[in-house]
Parts: C-alpha cells; sequence; structure tokens
C-alpha cells in the first residue's frame, strides 16, 4: 500500500459545484497533514493545514479522521480559478521520513 | 521577500555530465528538501535535512548527493546525469521537519 493515496479523478464540475476529495494514508503514526495545490507547471503551494477538529478557510473546508486514517478537502461554490491539481500531503517524523506527497487530484471547473 | 530561490531554472545536460542545482532560503527555517516530480509519478523526496548539519535520504537519493552549505542553503548534486533524471527538481524549506513547507519555482532538468 503506498503512504499516500489519492483518487486522480480528473473531477469535473460546473462553476458553482460542491466537489470533495479523499485521501488515505498507511502510517497511523504521521503527525501532521496539509492540502497543497499545484497549478500546471507550477510549483505547489500550501492551501490549507489539516487539524484533528477539522479546519474551515473561506469555501474550503479540511477534515481529518485518524481512526480510519484518511483526510479530506471539500470546495463549495466552486471557481473557475480553483481549477488544478489538489496534493494531499503527510509527514511522520517518526518514521524517520519527511514531507510525502500523495499523486494529486485533478479538479477542472467549467462555466 | 524572496522565500525559496532555485537556480537555474532550466537546464539541458549531455549524459555524463556533472552539475549542481542550488537552493537558498530567507525564512530562517531549519528544514530543507529536494523533490523530483514526473508526469504520473508525483512529487518524490530525494534527500533532506532536517536542520544545518543534518542529511538524510528520502525515497529516490541514488545517482544524486546533497549538502547543506548553511542554514539557508541547499544544493543538490548530479555526479553522472542519466537521461532517468530528467524531470522537474522543486526544493523546499519549512520551519522544523513536521511544518508545512514553501516550494521555490523549480528547475526543469533534461538529460539527453
Amino acid at each position: 500500500r503506498k503512504e499516500v493515496e489519492q483518487d486522480p479523478g480528473p473531477f469535473n464540475v460546473p462553476e458553482g459545484a460542491t466537489v470533495a476529495f479523499n485521501c488515505t494514508y498507511s502510517n497511523s503514526a504521521s503527525q501532521s497533514f496539509f492540502w497543497y495545490r499545484q497549478d500546471c507547471r507550477k510549483e505547489p503551494k500550501l492551501l490549507m493545514s489539516v487539524y484533528s477538529s477539522g479546519n474551515e478557510d473561506g469555501r474550503f473546508t479540511a477534515q481529518l479522521n485518524r481512526a480510519s486514517q484518511y483526510i479530506s478537502l471539500l470546495i463549495r461554490d466552486s471557481k473557475l480559478s480553483d481549477s488544478a491539481t489538489y496534493l494531499c500531503v503527510v509527514n511522520n517524523l517518526q518514521a524517520g521520513t519527511a514531507l510525502i506527497f500523495g499523486k494529486g487530484t485533478t479538479l477542472s471547473v467549467s462555466s | 521577500n524572496a522565500g525559496v530561490t532555485q537556480t537555474p531554472k532550466f537546464q539541458v545536460l549531455k549524459t555524463g555530465q556533472s552539475m549542481t542545482l542550488q537552493c537558498a532560503q530567507d525564512m530562517n527555517h531549519n528544514s530543507m528538501y529536494w523533490y523530483r516530480q514526473d508526469p504520473g509519478m508525483g512529487l518524490r523526496l530525494i534527500y533532506y535535512s532536517a536542520s544545518e548539519g543534518t542529511t538524510d535520504k528520502g525515497e529516490v537519493p541514488n545517482g544524486y548527493n546533497v549538502s547543506r552549505l548553511n542554514k539557508r542553503e541547499f544544493s543538490l548534486r548530479l555526479e553522472s546525469a542519466a537521461p532517468s533524471q530528467t524531470s522537474v527538481y522543486f526544493c523546499a524549506s519549512s520551519g522544523t521537519i513536521n511544518t508545512e513547507a514553501f516550494f521555490g519555482q523549480g528547475t526543469r532538468l533534461t538529460v539527453v
């Protein structure tokens, strides 16, 4: 099993739609969780950290389920500018490794 | 505020040539990383430095060496480039090993 797995998509949605991405991770000792966004041929940029209690930033909501070892990202009222690849990132210092990225989920929002 | 700066942005090498990718951050971060990104493979960790004076292998270290020159700088060296090393290379830094990372703009390397 890969350390971090995501559905690659693509997810094709109309403007205004709500879309959700899930990500599973294999190491139960993982400590930090993030969602990044990557536009074509650009560097990944932090979208939001994911906290145990769940957190929201505008139209974006992230949740963590430690028991089932998955994190989710919900995007409400999708905009054209949300079209990008969304990367799930997990860190497990105790395993002697650093930030591990999923392969990403591609979102395409159309008018 | 420059953040993370990588040089060069583009490079073409011949098989067997060597080169060093440079990375510098101005955020006073302790941890730095080198990733490569290939189509369909996602970002894969090559090496990382949790703090100044330490370096550790990541998922795909073969064919690479790194140097944490000081707190600001973390370089990646290809001693004898191979076509399989054609990729986009990203440097990143974070406050500590467990916190969010910030990326440079990437180096697009082609080995012919």
